[in-house]
């Protein structure tokens, strides 16, 4: 079965520091979203993105986020100047069209994001 | 705006015991709802999805959940645990509109199944 796939699965950064994370969705799908988990807490939404441009972001997803689709496979997660508090587990998800607007977002397994 | 309650962060049960998650939403219409499973270290995998069709909802490993209106409750129940079904299990609902919309999680529940 088609699989989110997302690298790398542990990043350690200094704070400060750019991060960029990959995740490559499923072939066929088109939405996009980033979600991320801090440590005992809830999953939280970043951001979603369809058409090459972001449909919906939250409050989370401050200047300092930016999410891109350089190719036809890769999606990208930005953080320009890592906070402490940008420590967690980040999800990549992508769902597809074909079904109606009801169809589950698939999930990769994670990157665990440490900022030092 | 939407929100999801999980009632419980741990619970646990003996193995071959019935699981029962609590799920209470909120929502102006009922939306699509969806129970999410989450292994150590892990992504989180679909286990079933409500979208209006049938208010039982059949999923994978033998779990299943009710959609029920009056209560804003999707309950996940599963009539016998397995030591295999030791795991996160979060709830999250969708709001009907967009392709594009997001998912809004609970908190989650810890799911320890005792042998």
């Amino acid at each position: 079965e088609p699989e989110v796939t997302q690298t790398p699965s542990h990043q350690v950064t200094q704070m400060g520091q750019e991060v960029i994370l990959r995740c490559v969705p499923i072939s066929n799908h088109l939405y996009f979203y980033w979600y991320r988990q801090i440590l005992g807490q809830k999953v939280e939404f970043l951001v979603s993105f369809y058409n090459n441009e972001i449909s919906e972001k939250s409050e989370i997803f401050d200047d300092q986020f930016s999410v891109e689709r350089p190719d036809g496979s890769n999606f990208t997660l930005k953080i320009r100047s890592t906070k402490l508090e940008d420590s967690a587990m980040y999800f990549c998800a992508s769902k597809g069209v074909r079904g109606g607007n009801n169809q589950p977002q698939h999930f990769g397994d994670g990157t665990r994001l440490s900022i030092l | 705006a939407q929100s999801v309650t999980q009632l419980g962060s741990h619970v646990s049960v003996s193995e071959g015991a019935l699981v029962l998650l609590r799920c209470n939403y909120s929502s102006s219409v009922p939306p699509y709802l969806f129970w999410y499973v989450q292994y150590p270290n892990q992504g989180l995998q679909l286990l079933l999805k409500y979208t209006s069709a049938a208010t039982l909802v059949k999923g994978i490993n033998g779990f299943e959940a009710e959609f029920k209106k009056s209560e804003t409750s999707f309950h996940l129940t599963k009539p016998s645990a397995h030591m295999s079904d030791a795991a996160e299990y979060f709830c999250a609902v969708m709001a009907l509109g967009e392709g594009n919309t997001p998912l809004v999680f609970g908190k989650g529940t810890r799911l320890s199944v005792i042998a």
